[in-house]
């Protein structure tokens, strides 16, 4: 079993609408979740970061932590063109330095 | 405002071949890590080093060595380049542990083995 597992898609939605983007995680001491974008052909970009049970909102994006289903999820409100990228779900077990990456979900907006 | 450096950015080596892929930050980060990605795998950890003086192995190590020369500079070896490593590498830093603190990669270097 992977230890981060994201659907690899591609998920297509259309512009304007709600884009989720999920991600299960196997290891239950893990404390600190991530979502980067990466573009293709470009290096990975952090985009948000959560801790705590529950929602985290930063603009367009919300991420979503549910520690005892061991999920985190994206939600990107008004969908945009540019927002088509691939969306990194990683974790990271003890505060310390290895951070695991799932394989990462394409997400292609429609104009 | 380079961030993160690495080189070279394209590289196409032959089986068998050693190479060194260069990093360097400018930020004053503590912590430096080297990353490949293939297809389908998404990133996965080859070394890293904590603090100046100090590495350590991560997921992948098989194949690579890593020094870090001084608080700047991590640098990834391939002593005897394998089909297997052609990927894409990517050097990142970030200012302690990973806990509340961003890491920040390179550009990448696409390293190919023939």
């Amino acid at each position: 079993q992977k230890e981060v597992e994201q659907n690899s898609g591609p998920l297509s939605v259309p512009e304007g609408a709600i884009a989720s983007l999920n991600c299960t995680y196997s290891d239950r001491v893990s404390q600190s979740f991530f979502w980067y974008r990466q573009y293709s052909g470009k290096s990975p970009e952090l985009i948000m970061s959560i801790y705590s049970n529950g929602d985290k909102e930063d603009g367009r994006f919300t991420a979503q932590l549910n520690k005892a289903s061991q999920y985190v999820s994206l939600l990107i409100r008004d969908s945009q063109p540019s927002d088509s990228a691939t969306y990194l779900c990683a974790v990271n077990g003890d505060g310390g330095f290895k951070t695991i990456f799932g394989a990462g979900t394409r997400l292609f907006v429609k104009a | 405002n380079a961030g993160v450096t690495q080189t070279p950015k394209f590289q196409v080596l032959k089986t068998g071949q050693s190479m060194t892929l260069q990093c360097a930050q400018d930020m004053n980060h503590n912590s430096m890590y080297w990353y490949r990605q293939d297809p389908g795998m998404g990133l996965r950890l080859i070394y890293y080093s904590a603090s100046e003086g100090t590495t350590d192995k991560g997921e992948v190590p098989n194949g690579y060595n890593v020094s870090r020369l001084n608080k700047r500079e991590f640098s990834l070896r391939l002593e005897s380049a394998a089909p297997s490593q052609t990927s894409v590498y990517f050097c990142a830093s970030s200012e302690a542990g990973v806990s509340g603190n961003t890491i920040y990669f390179g550009e990448g270097s696409w390293l190919t083995v023939v």
